[in-house]
């Protein structure tokens, strides 16, 4: 199986801008999980999505959002970006069923803003 | 390549020789953890995980511990290779009465083979 891919892989904005971010999980993994990694806080959980529900969330201001598809692809939008939301931004997909924890992460996007 | 830590502790071991890498977790209600390998420019890479319900499994040259009694786990890694270095994270889930919440990562640690 291919594994979690995510586009595009790095990206460079300017405060103020929005950016969207894509990430098409393992095929026949429904449940989406988004991270930002920062030398500075490490890997901080953003938000879950399953059956394009939001099921859980970080503790981000609102300015981070995300969706889920009916193929269980996701994006998640930055808008309003700020210096400090420059990161390594996660996707990680997990199987569906008990005792499927185990979370698949993608590459990552590189966002860097100016 | 990319730095996923500007000041993680780090581990510096001799090739063939085991590693040992540790981690504290905060909650004891956590019932899940699970230790990745990051790789510059890289994601997070699963190693092992493990339950709550057990104290110890091990995988291919691995081995996670689990101590509860000090909310402490561990990845032991066997004749390190070159090939092993990287940034190491554990991360905890924690359980609410049931609800499973989302996974908490620690800072990591550097692990550096020398040849």
């Amino acid at each position: 199986k291919a594994g979690v891919t995510q586009t595009p892989r790095y990206l460079i904005k300017t405060r103020g801008q929005q950016v969207t971010l894509s990430c098409s999980p393992i095929s026949g993994h429904r449940s989406v999980s988004w991270y930002q990694q920062t030398p500075g806080q490490g890997l901080q959980f953003l938000f879950e999505y399953f059956s394009e529900t939001q099921r859980n969330k970080g503790n981000f201001p609102g300015r981070f959002s995300g969706r889920q598809f009916s193929n269980s692809r996701s994006e998640m939008n930055v808008s309003t970006l700020e210096l400090g939301d420059s990161a390594l931004y996660l996707c990680a997909s997990k199987p569906t069923g008990r005792f499927q924890e185990t979370q698949y992460f993608g590459p990552g996007t590189r966002l860097l803003v100016l | 390549g990319e730095s996923v830590g500007l000041h993680l502790p780090t581990l510096s071991v001799q090739e063939g020789d085991n590693s040992i890498i540790n981690c504290a977790y905060s909650n004891s209600a956590s019932d899940y953890f699970i230790w990745y390998k990051q790789e510059s420019g890289k994601g997070p890479q699963f190693i092992i995980d493990i339950r709550s319900n057990m104290d110890k499994r091990q995988g291919q040259r691995v081995t996670v511990l689990l101590n509860k009694t000090v909310k402490h786990l561990s990845l032991q890694i066997a004749a390190t290779q070159p090939g092993d270095s990287a940034v190491y994270f554990c991360a905890e889930r924690e359980n609410y009465g049931g609800s499973q919440g989302n996974l908490i990562f620690g800072k990591g640690t550097k692990l550096s083979v020398k040849p």
